[in-house]
């Protein structure tokens, strides 16, 4: 079965120092990757994705993540992190099911940048 | 603004009742789903259409159904309702049912609470 695990459910750091949120995920077939942002009380925003090409990819805000085929992971990162990126991180993926392919969302994982 | 639109924003009711949530996809987009997010909680499949048709279903209960109109609006329909129903239900669309590459573009959701 698909899935994508979020190993941390929270994550602390400080404003200008670089960010990771991690993602890991088991699916059949080439993975096709999400990263969606939420802000309190609002729907998900997304971010970035991985389809194929470049394993380094550039999303919005100053978001990048890092495909790695041979750990199956996704890694979001950002070089210097704002109090403004406080928010909920999902990961996704788009996996192969027995209607063709559907999303599967990763737990979230809540940063927290302090100022 | 991701161009998906639900209704209500929010919405009170008591138990044993029945309420009915809508959204209106982007505008070319055939295909919706709907998530539920409990307090403090990842977001859980419900259920997926596709150009009318019922594609996908997740952990919908069966006090719960959804329809998916000629127009491409969809409506979930929630009855007998428990205190543990009260969530923020999401819709998302997407341009394609299955075999795409796109992302979801996610409403802003609709806040239930079930006194």
């Amino acid at each position: 079965a698909q899935s994508v695990a979020q190993p941390e459910d929270q994550v602390n750091v400080a404003e200008g120092n670089p960010l990771t949120v991690k993602c890991t995920y088991s699916v059949s077939g080439n993975p096709y990757l999400f990263w969606y942002v939420q802000y309190p009380n609002r729907g998900l925003q997304f971010l970035l994705k991985y389809i194929t090409g470049d394993n380094l990819v550039k999303g919005s805000y100053g978001f990048e993540a890092e495909f790695n085929k041979s750990q199956t992971s996704f890694h979001l990162k950002k070089p210097s992190a704002l109090v403004s990126d406080s928010a909920l991180y999902f990961c996704a993926v788009r996996a192969l099911d027995n209607y063709g392919q559907n999303f599967v969302f990763g737990p979230g994982t809540r940063l927290s940048v302090l100022p | 603004d991701s161009g998906v639109t639900q209704t209500p924003k929010h919405l009170i009711t008591a138990t044993g009742q029945r309420v009915t949530l809508r959204c209106s996809p982007r505008s070319g987009d055939l295909s919706v789903y709907w998530y539920q997010q409990s307090l403090d909680q990842g977001l859980q499949f419900l259920i997926q259409y596709y150009n009318g048709e019922e594609r996908a279903k997740g952990n919908i209960l069966e006090r719960f159904s959804a329809q998916q109109f000629p127009d491409l609006h969809s409506e979930l329909n929630l009855s007998s309702l428990e205190l543990g129903d009260s969530a923020l239900y999401f819709c998302a669309s997407s341009v394609a049912g299955g075999f795409g590459t796109g992302e979801l573009f996610f409403g802003e959701g609709s806040r239930l609470t079930v006194l």
